[in-house]
């Protein structure tokens, strides 16, 4: 199993520009979110998708779009992208095991807008 | 909003010493989980606590949850370099939500050897 695999792994984008970041899972985990990770600041909450169809906002969900088509992807778009965007992005997905909700995260993709 | 403060942000100390990370909030968590960060990687899950006053040991590192469920510490005993990273600790939230995680800021570990 790849578990969680996320695509590109790095990625310059100038200010006004659009792109997909891919996430792809083969746990068949019901669950699956997006985070983005800044210095001194842990991670946090972009959107999350608690199966395929249903997605909703998390902490941080200003200028991304997802959407979860099938069990196994659940891409994010960045619809416009600015300055305020540079980051490290997560996906992880997740399944319910009692009151635990074990995150597997994928390797990361380190995003700079310009 | 549900918030998580993670002390010391920043620890260096020499290999062989014990250390202590807090992670501390005004709300109530039906379960914490700490991971660890490895440069250029995911998080990984160390442990989930659940219960209130649990203590887990995972070799030469003790977790604890709090009592009211609000808080939680790590101990590492005689710290090696393989030690160093960015610890992170997450809380799960009750019913409806609970699959939203929310992270403290980390700790960033590094042992001297």
């Amino acid at each position: 199993n790849a578990g969680v695999t996320q695509t590109p792994k790095f990625q310059v984008l100038k200010t006004g520009q659009s792109m997909t970041l891919q996430c792809a899972q083969d746990m068949n985990h019901e669950y699956m979110s997006w985070y983005r990770q800044d210095p001194g600041m842990g991670l946090r909450l972009i959107h999350y998708s608690v199966g395929a169809g249903i997605t909703d906002q998390g902490e941080v969900p200003n200028g991304y779009n997802v959407s979860r088509s099938t069990t196994e992807d659940f891409p994010l778009r960045l619809l416009s992208a600015a300055p305020s965007q540079t980051s490290v992005y997560f996906c992880a997905s997740s399944y319910s095991e009692g009151l635990s909700y074990e995150q597997y995260f994928g390797p990361g993709t380190r995003l700079t807008v310009t | 909003t549900q918030l998580l403060e993670q002390s010391p942000q920043f620890l260096s100390i020499q290999e062989g010493e014990n250390l202590t990370v807090y992670c501390n909030s005004s709300s109530v968590f039906s379960s914490l989980q700490w991971y660890r960060q490895e440069p250029g990687e995911g998080p990984v899950l160390l442990v989930t606590v659940v219960t209130g006053g649990e203590v887990k040991k995972l070799k030469r590192l003790t977790f604890q949850f709090g009592d009211a469920r609000k808080d939680s510490s790590l101990h590492i005993t005689a710290a090696q370099p393989g030690d160093t990273g960015l610890y992170l600790c997450a809380g799960v939230g009750r019913g409806q939500g609970a699959q939203k995680l929310v992270f403290g800021q980390g700790t960033r570990l590094t042992i001297n050897p």
